[in-house]
C-alpha cells in the first residue's frame, strides 16, 4: 500500500529564515508526487508535480525536488503568508487515486 | 475558469439522517474525485469518476455511501443514516483525462451531531 510520511508535523520560523519540509515515499511505481497548500478550512492549492528523480520545480519563494525515495519542499525567506499546511501526496502508476500524508503546519513569525 | 465549486460549504445534522453534497468541477474536466479528510490528516481517496463511470472505489467507502455524475458534469455524494464518524470536510476534485494534477474545491464541512 501506498504510504506518504511527512516532517516535522510543525515548523515555527522566523519571517526570513529559510528551511526544507520533508516527505517520504513509497508506492509501487511513481507515477506522480504533488506538493499542495492548505489553509484553514479551506480545499488544497496545488503547487508543484513531480515526475522523476532530479526533477526540480519552482514557484516564487517554493522550490521542491524529488529523489526515488524523498521529495523536499525547500522555502526561502519565508514570508507570514506562506503560513499554512503543506501537504505531499503520490500517485502510482495505473491509478487515479493520490495518497496524502499528514501534513506540514508551518508558521511564519513577522 | 472559476474554479471547482461545491454545495453546500457547511452542513450541520443529526445522526442518523441522510446528507446530500453536489459538486461542479472546473469546466471540461473529464475527470473527478471524492475525498474525505478529518481534522489533522490528509486528504484520503474515496472515488474516482471518468465522465459518468465510476472507476475506482476505497473501502473507505461504506454501503451507506454512493456517489454519483449522471450526465459527466456534476456529481453528488450521498451519506444515509449518518454516523458521529462521518463528520469531517469532504473535498471534490477534478482534472483533465491525460493530466495528473487533480484541481481541489473549497470541500464540504459536515457535522453529525
Amino acid at each position: 500500500e501506498d504510504q506518504v510520511t511527512q516532517s516535522p508535523e510543525a515548523l515555527r520560523l522566523q519571517e526570513g529564515e529559510s528551511s526544507s519540509l520533508n516527505c517520504s515515499y513509497t508506492v509501487s511505481g511513481l507515477r506522480g508526487l504533488f506538493w499542495y497548500r492548505q489553509d484553514p478550512g479551506k480545499g488544497p492549492e496545488f503547487l508543484f508535480t513531480l515526475y522523476s528523480a532530479g526533477e526540480e520545480k519552482e514557484k516564487e519563494r517554493l522550490k521542491a525536488t524529488l529523489t526515488k525515495k524523498e521529495s523536499f519542499l525547500h522555502i526561502t525567506a519565508p514570508k507570514p503568508e506562506d503560513s499554512a499546511t503543506y501537504l505531499c501526496a503520490v500517485q502510482a502508476e495505473g491509478y487515479q487515486k493520490v495518497t496524502f500524508g499528514i501534513g506540514t503546519k508551518l508558521q511564519v513569525i513577522p | 475558469d472559476t474554479g471547482v465549486s461545491q454545495d453546500p460549504r457547511h452542513k450541520i445534522t443529526k445522526r442518523g439522517q441522510n446528507v446530500t453534497f453536489r459538486c461542479d468541477p472546473i469546466s471540461e474536466h473529464n475527470r473527478l474525485y471524492w475525498y474525505r479528510q478529518t481534522l489533522g490528516q490528509g486528504p484520503e481517496f474515496l472515488t474516482y469518476f471518468q465522465n459518468e463511470a465510476q472507476l475506482e472505489k476505497s473501502r473507505l467507502l461504506s454501503d451507506r455511501f454512493s456517489a454519483e455524475r449522471p450526465k459527466g458534469s456534476f456529481s453528488t455524494l450521498e451519506i444515509q443514516r449518518t454516523e458521529q464518524g462521518d463528520s469531517a470536510m469532504y473535498l471534490c476534485a477534478s482534472s483533465y483525462i491525460g493530466a495528473d494534477t487533480q484541481y481541489f474545491g473549497p470541500g464540504t464541512r459536515l457535522t453529525v451531531l
